[in-house]
């Protein structure tokens, strides 16, 4: 079975700042990995995925995330971010049978101020 | 044109009270599935179906009845409401690599 830890239940930063949301997970065998965002209100939106190749993935809105198989994280960055970058962020994780569903972490709410 | 979709989105309702919410994928998807989302965020999968047949029943009271008519709608039927069954509820789909593709939710709230 998978978990995910996302470290930070909340993330507050000013606007045009950098900013890292923080995921561990823990599985047996080999993941695939997401970063789903929540907006209020709204349901949840994939931002990037990692499958296999490169470890650094690019998602939409300038989000990137690398994966680090050795120390089992995959932490989601952006250079620079926007107030209308506020939202929920969740960590995910699924094994490649294709028979498991996705497991979340808890989420971190980023809140970004002016 | 949306991918999946859900209704209500909202639904009040009194205690005891038996309710249902739909759910439609257009995207072709074999698998689907309801998530409950509790007032701290937490995502927690209820059910899975493949191909309208169940293969994931999480420890869900059988108060809530999961139906596949066919592989593209997934409804849930809830019988005798309680308070503590409010929460935005997600249907989603699965697409083969794994990513899910959710609907707008559907937020219940028992009185």
């Amino acid at each position: 079975a998978q978990s995910v830890t996302q470290l930070d239940s909340q993330v507050p930063v000013f606007e045009e700042a950098p900013v890292e949301l923080r995921c561990n997970y823990s599985s047996s065998v080999s993941v695939y990995l997401f970063w789903y965002v929540q907006y209020p209100n709204q349901g949840l939106q994939l931002l990037l995925k990692y499958l296999s190749g490169s470890t650094l993935v690019k998602g939409i809105n300038g989000f990137e995330a690398e994966f680090n198989k050795s120390q089992t994280s995959f932490h989601l960055r952006k250079p620079s971010v926007h107030i209308s970058d506020t939202a929920e962020y969740f960590c995910a994780v699924s094994d490649h049978s294709g028979n498991t569903p996705l497991v979340f972490g808890k989420g971190t709410r980023l809140s970004v101020i002016a | 044109d949306t991918a999946v979709s859900q209704t209500p989105k909202y639904l009040v309702t009194q205690m005891g009270n038996d309710k249902s919410i739909k759910c439609e994928q257009n995207l072709g998807h074999d698998t689907m599935y309801w998530y409950k989302q509790d007032s701290k965020k937490f995502l927690k999968i209820m059910f899975s179906y493949n191909n309208k047949e169940l293969i994931i029943n999480e420890t869900v009271p059988n108060r809530f009845s999961p139906k596949s008519p066919d592989k593209a709608h997934l409804n849930l039927h809830i019988n005798s409401l309680e308070l503590g069954d409010s929460a935005v509820y997600f249907c989603a789909s699965r697409y083969a690599t794994g990513e899910l593709f959710f609907g707008e939710g559907s937020r219940l709230t028992v009185l």
